[in-house]
């Protein structure tokens, strides 16, 4: 069945240095949504790619959809403790339409 | 705005009993979901709804679990009987339209259900 991977697992990072998570489906998706979950909350949207080889910025974040749209990519510049979470991707496969998220990436940043 | 709201907002029950999760909406969205997440995983599509038609259940254990959304608007999971390897977090999401283009969904807090 469709899986959807993201690497790494987990990944501490210092306070200012970069961070990058990647998105990895075994289908072909017909779009590419990234949440963010902080510990003990819910999942927040951060934004949606559509279109294959998009690039979408915002502020620190910079989001990548793939020529193939079958991965995707967040990267933080400069993280600060406010970046704290676990991101998810989340997609919608083009063929059956179902929607399943990543396996999610945790990130601590320490000051 | 209200955002979506669940509740209760916590539930422990002994296995074998039935127990039932509600959710409302923000007010003017078509698509709400029900998803299951279990520690440290990310959130599992159990049910779609598309106003009170359930349009994506493959997900859903249907021997124990039962959903309804029977005007469109707030909607009910139900558990029976629940099994230890249900405890988890259900989530409930709403959005405007599945099939616009563009299809935030916004999550209520949850409900942390343990399974004893």
């Amino acid at each position: 069945g469709q899986q959807v991977m993201q690497i790494p697992q987990y990944q501490h990072v210092q306070e200012g240095e970069d961070f990058t998570t990647y998105c990895n489906s075994s289908t072909t998706l017909s779009n590419i949504q990234w949440y963010k979950q902080r510990p003990g909350g819910h999942p927040v949207f951060l934004i949606q790619l559509v279109k294959s080889g998009e690039v979408k910025k915002q502020k620190r974040l910079t989001f990548q959809f793939g020529e193939a749209k079958k991965n995707s990519s967040l990267h933080i510049t400069a993280t600060q403790t406010t970046d704290v979470g676990t991101y998810f991707c989340a997609g919608s496969d083009s063929g059956t339409y179902k929607y399943i998220f990543g396996t999610g990436t945790r990130l601590k940043v320490l000051a | 705005e209200a955002g979506v709201v669940q509740s209760p907002r916590y539930k422990i029950i002994e296995k074998k009993q039935p127990v039932a999760f509600w959710c409302n909406p923000i007010s003017g969205h078509n698509t709400l979901y029900w998803y299951r997440q279990n520690l440290g995983q990310g959130p599992e599509l159990l049910i779609r709804y598309e106003n009170e038609e359930a349009v994506d259940d493959s997900q859903l254990p249907k021997d124990r679990f039962s959903a309804e959304r029977l005007k469109g608007v707030d909607s009910t999971l139900k558990i029976q009987p629940a099994e230890l390897g249900d405890s988890a977090v259900y989530l409930c999401a709403s959005s405007l339209d599945w099939s616009s283009v563009y299809n935030e969904q916004f999550f209520g807090p949850g409900t942390r259900l343990t399974v004893l």
